[in-house]
C-alpha cells in the first residue's frame, strides 16, 4: 500500500526566510511518480512539480527547489526567500504510474503561513 | 481560455438526500477526475471519466456515481448522504494524450450534510 507522510502540519515563517516542507513516502513499486501541489485559500489545487522514480536530480524553479532522495524515500520542497503570497496548504502526492496519476495518494498537507 | 469550473460553490443537504455536483473541464481537455477532500486532509480520488466511461475508481462506495457527457463535462452524484460525506469536492481535468499528471483543478464544491 502507498502512503505519504507530511509530518509538519503547520509552519509559520517571517517573510524572506527559507522554509523546507518535508515529504516521506512508502511504496512497493519500483516505478512511481511524486508530485507537489499548492492549495491557496481559494481552494484550487495548483500543480507545482512531478518527479519520476528514475530521476533523482534536484530541480530548481525560481525560488522553489525540490530534493528527491530515494535512499530515504523523501521528496522535500524548499521555498527560498519566502513571500506572503506563498501562504497556502502544500500537498505531496504519490502515484504508482503516470497513467494512474489520477489515483494519487496525497499526504495530509502542510499549512504554510508567511508573515510580513 | 476558461479553466475548470464547478457548480454549485456551496451546498447544504440533509442526511439521506441525494446531491449532484457539476464540472466543466478546461477547454480542450477530455478527461475528468473527481476527488473528495475532508477538512484538514489531502484529496482522495473518487473516480475518473474518459470517453463517457468510468476508467478508474478509488475506494468509494457505490453511493458515489458519475457521468461524463459528450462535451466532456461531468457530474458527480452521491446518494443516501451521510454526515461523513461533508467535504470539498474537487474536479480536475486533463488531456488523455498528455497524461493525467497535467491536471487542472477547479475551485471545488463545498458540501455540508446536516
Amino acid at each position: 500500500a502507498q502512503k505519504v507522510t507530511q509530518a509538519q502540519t503547520e509552519i509559520s515563517v517571517v517573510e524572506k526566510e527559507d522554509v523546507t516542507l518535508d515529504c516521506v513516502y512508502e511504496t512497493r513499486d519500483t516505478t512511481y511518480y511524486l508530485f507537489w501541489y499548492k492549495q491557496p485559500p481559494s481552494g484550487e489545487l495548483v500543480f507545482l512539480i512531478r518527479r519520476n522514480s528514475f530521476d533523482e536530480q534536484n530541480e530548481i524553479s525560481g525560488r522553489y527547489s525540490w530534493n528527491f532522495q530515494k535512499s530515504t524515500s523523501s521528496f522535500n520542497f524548499t521555498i527560498t526567500a519566502s513571500q506572503v503570497v506563498d501562504s497556502a496548504v502544500y500537498f505531496c502526492a504519490l502515484s504508482e504510474s503516470l497513467a494512474n496519476a489520477g489515483k494519487s495518494t496525497f499526504g495530509d498537507g502542510t499549512t504554510l503561513t508567511v508573515k510580513p | 481560455d476558461a479553466g475548470v469550473t464547478q457548480s454549485p460553490t456551496h451546498l447544504i443537504k440533509t442526511r439521506g438526500q441525494q446531491v449532484t455536483l457539476r464540472c466543466s473541464p478546461k477547454s480542450g481537455h477530455d478527461t475528468v477526475s473527481w476527488y473528495q477532500q475532508a477538512l484538514g486532509q489531502g484529496p482522495q480520488f473518487i473516480f475518473q471519466y474518459y470517453e463517457e466511461e468510468e476508467r478508474q475508481r478509488g475506494n468509494f462506495p457505490d453511493r458515489f456515481s458519475g457521468h461524463q457527457f459528450p462535451n466532456y463535462s461531468s457530474e458527480l452524484n452521491v446518494n443516501a448522504l451521510l454526515l461523513g460525506d461533508s467535504a470539498l469536492y474537487l474536479c480536475a481535468s486533463s488531456l488523455a494524450s498528455i497524461g493525467i499528471h497535467e491536471q487542472y483543478f477547479g475551485p471545488g464544491t463545498r458540501l455540508t450534510v446536516t
